[in-house]
C-alpha cells in the first residue's frame, strides 16, 4: 500500500540555524502535500502545504519544495526559534484520497 | 474558525469495557476521520466517514467501530477494550477528502 517515509526522526539545531525535513512517497496519484506541526500536548496544525502544480512555496520562515519526478518533498525552516520545537508530520493526499502520514520528526531548537 | 472538539482529554478504562470516544465539528464538514497516534508510527487512520451514516475502514480498523448519525458528530467505539488500544486518539474533519484536515485536541486513552 501507499507509504510515506520521513527523515530524520529526530533533529536538533542551534537557534538561528536552518532545519530541513524530507519525505518520500510512493503514490503517483498524490497531488497535495501538507505539513503539520504538533507542539507538546496540542493538536496537529497545518503550517504549510503544496500542490503538485508548483515546485516551491514559502511563508515567512518556512518553505516547502516538491520534486514530483523523484517523489519527495521537503520542509525548510530558516532562522529557527525555540517555539519551532515540535513534532512535524508530512502527509500526501489528493482529490478523493485519504491522507497518508509520515512517522514524524521531533525537532528541538537549542538556545 | 474551525473547531473540532473531543469529549475527553484523558480516559482510563479496564480491559473488556466498551469505550465511546466522541468528536464534534462545527464547520459543516462532510468528511470526518479517526486516527490513532503512537510514537514513531505517526497518525494511522482507523475509520473515516464522508457523509452521515456512511463509514469506511481505514488502515487499522480491527477492534474498532464508528457511528455517524449526525453530520457534526463522529463517534469511535471500542467494543471490548484491550491493553494494545492504549494510545492517543485524534479526530479530524475536512470539507473535501484529500485537502486540509482540522484536528481535535486528542483523547489519551489508557486501558489497564
Amino acid at each position: 500500500g501507499e507509504n510515506v517515509e520521513q527523515h530524520p526522526s529526530t533533529l536538533s539545531v542551534q537557534e538561528g540555524d536552518s532545519a530541513v525535513i524530507k519525505c518520500t512517497y510512493s503514490d503517483s496519484a498524490s497531488n497535495y502535500f501538507p505539513w503539520y506541526k504538533q507542539e507538546l500536548g496540542k493538536r496537529p496544525q497545518l503550517i504549510i502545504d503544496i500542490r503538485s502544480n508548483v515546485g516551491e512555496k514559502k511563508d515567512q520562515r518556512i518553505a516547502v519544495t516538491l520534486n514530483k519526478t523523484a517523489k519527495h518533498f521537503s520542509l525548510h525552516i530558516t532562522e529557527t526559534q525555540p517555539e519551532d520545537s515540535a513534532v512535524y508530520f508530512c502527509a500526501d493526499g489528493g482529490e478523493g484520497q485519504n491522507f497518508v502520514f509520515g512517522p514524524g520528526t521531533r525537532l528541538s531548537v537549542l538556545p | 474558525d474551525v473547531k473540532v472538539t473531543q469529549s475527553s482529554r484523558y480516559l482510563v478504562k479496564r480491559t473488556g469495557e466498551k469505550v465511546f470516544l466522541e468528536c464534534v465539528q462545527d464547520m459543516d464538514h462532510e468528511n470526518m476521520f479517526w486516527y490513532r497516534q503512537d510514537p514513531g508510527l505517526g497518525l494511522r487512520l482507523i475509520y473515516f466517514s464522508y457523509d452521515v451514516k456512511m463509514k469506511e475502514k481505514g488502515d487499522i480498523p480491527e477492534g474498532y467501530s464508528v457511528s455517524r448519525e449526525k453530520k457534526e458528530r463522529f463517534s469511535l467505539i471500542l467494543e471490548s477494550a484491550s491493553t494494545n488500544q492504549t494510545s492517543m486518539y485524534l479526530c479530524a474533519s475536512s470539507m473535501d477528502r484529500g485537502n486540509e484536515q482540522y484536528f481535535g485536541p486528542g483523547t489519551r486513552l489508557t486501558v489497564t
